[in-house]
């Protein structure tokens, strides 16, 4: 069972666009939701991330909103640079620093 | 700050043989680690939760006597795939959760582990 759905798989924007990556969940007992960013061959990284009750919450020119009455969550970055073209997962927790559970990843590709 | 190592980056060996790789949180010390797997173009599935002086938790699916777990220290947890098979390659990926702060979990550069 997907406890995390992530879309689109992939996503194609010019610089300066705001690609806009969604994130669904279904446990309710979910209260941390981190974003990876990961370059291929690479670990991810921790971007940014946002617990219930925060709407919003912003990182330079990464921002996640978040629904809880939807269970919804999602990453804009804003202003993209092609240095932003990576893999994004969404992720969701308990805790923060127990066991993720992970979105199936967004391919992003920034083009000049 | 909150460095992971994993060691080697990329390993090639043989069907049936053995390999070890290492995770190391370099800068901080951590009681709970992650062992991920992930094939090309998909997403980290989780194998097993590593802590430090007790036996690791694994995942549903994920045979405990082929991938062996050892978490001696608090910035040391090793993984290694017994008598390996081709259907085995793939990126293994280390996480540690940071016991001081607030319990962030740092991932490491991940191994490529290709058997032939």
């Amino acid at each position: 069972q997907q406890q995390v759905k992530q879309s689109p798989q992939s996503l194609i924007v010019q610089k300066g666009g705001i690609p806009i990556i969604n994130c669904a969940y279904e446990n309710t007992a979910f209260d941390y939701f981190p974003w990876y960013q990961q370059f291929p061959g690479k670990g991810p990284a921790l971007l940014i991330a946002i617990r219930p009750d925060v709407s919003e919450k912003k990182e330079g020119r990464f921002t996640i909103s978040f629904n809880k009455s939807a269970k919804q969550f999602s990453l804009h970055i804003m202003d993209s640079q092609p240095g932003d073209s990576a893999t994004y997962f969404c992720a969701a927790t308990k805790a923060a620093g127990n066991k993720l559970t992970f979105g199936g990843g967004t391919r992003v590709l920034v083009k000049p | 700050g909150a460095v992971v190592s994993q060691h080697p980056s990329w390993v090639i060996c043989k069907s049936g043989t053995s390999v070890k790789i290492e995770c190391r949180s370099l800068d901080f010390q951590a009681t709970t680690m992650f062992w991920y797997r992930q094939f090309p173009k998909q997403s980290l599935m989780l194998m097993a939760t590593s802590n430090e002086g007790s036996k690791a938790t694994y995942e549903q699916g994920v045979e405990k006597d082929k991938f062996l777990i050892n978490h001696a220290s608090l910035t040391l947890s090793t993984l290694t795939v017994t008598s390996a098979h081709p259907e085995d390659s793939s990126f293994y990926i280390c996480s540690a959760k940071n016991s001081g702060g607030a319990g962030e979990q740092y991932f490491g550069p991940g191994t490529r582990l290709t058997v032939t």
